[in-house]
């Protein structure tokens, strides 16, 4: 278990809505980071927050957002959603700025688009 | 831009014996991290090892171990001693000093044959 804490394990959606994925960081770390595994993009980062604020943007469509609250929960948040946003969607946590440190995922969120 | 290369797409080893798997990556800068990280069966993205660029001695992990060869670019891990457990997907990560985004290469799926 690497303390980092993701909801929903499995999500079924319909094109066109939105859904909301959270993640709960390990005791302590400041740093959230929104990977998407795809079959045919592999391993994408998303974005990045440190201690409430955004820190770097990765391959993130507009379609999609993210936040980071003051108790360092995160959320991402997907809308208009398309058959090519299925995909694991991990969270990952990390104690600094520049994740230096060990950077532990959690244990994704499935989203299937029909 | 940053990339890191797994040429091989599958590898399978006899239990209790040693494989290494092998990584490249291409980067301008001098300083920054490596990692490999395990994916099993249930997806989850489980950090086996990791090293910095600025470590002459090569990191080592219980059973795991790499060869760092920073002039060649190169990145391999060794599993001494293989077992059922092993067998999992394996990614080769790439990180910057202060950049905050993990680069994966497209990963070595690792069979542990009885």
């Amino acid at each position: 278990d690497s303390g980092v804490t993701q909801t929903p394990k499995h999500l079924i959606t319909a094109t066109g809505q939105r859904v909301t994925l959270r993640c709960s960081p390990r005791s302590g770390d400041l740093s959230v980071y929104w990977y998407q595994q795809s079959l045919d993009q592999g391993l994408q980062f998303l974005i990045q927050y440190y201690n409430g604020e955004e820190r770097a943007k990765g391959n993130i469509l507009e379609r999609f957002s993210a936040q980071q609250f003051p108790d360092l929960h995160s959320e991402l948040n997907l809308s208009s959603l398309e058959l090519g946003d299925s995909a694991l969607y991990f969270c990952a946590s990390s104690i600094s700025r520049d994740g230096g440190n060990t950077i532990y995922f959690g244990e994704g969120s499935w989203l299937t688009v029909v | 831009a940053q990339t890191v290369t797994q040429s091989q797409p599958e590898m399978s080893v006899q239990e209790a014996e040693t494989v290494t798997l092998s990584c490249t990556y291409d980067t301008s800068e001098s300083d920054y991290y490596l990692f490999w990280y395990k994916q099993p069966p249930s997806r989850q993205m489980i950090l086996v090892i990791r090293q910095e660029a600025y470590k002459q001695q090569n990191a080592t992990e219980n059973r795991f171990s790499v060869n760092f060869q920073k002039a060649a670019k190169s990145f391999s891990l060794k599993i001494s001693d293989s077992q059922l457990g092993d067998a999992a997907m394996y990614f080769c990560a790439y990180k910057d000093f202060g950049n905050e985004k993990l680069t994966f290469g497209t990963g070595t799926r690792l069979t542990i044959i009885p």
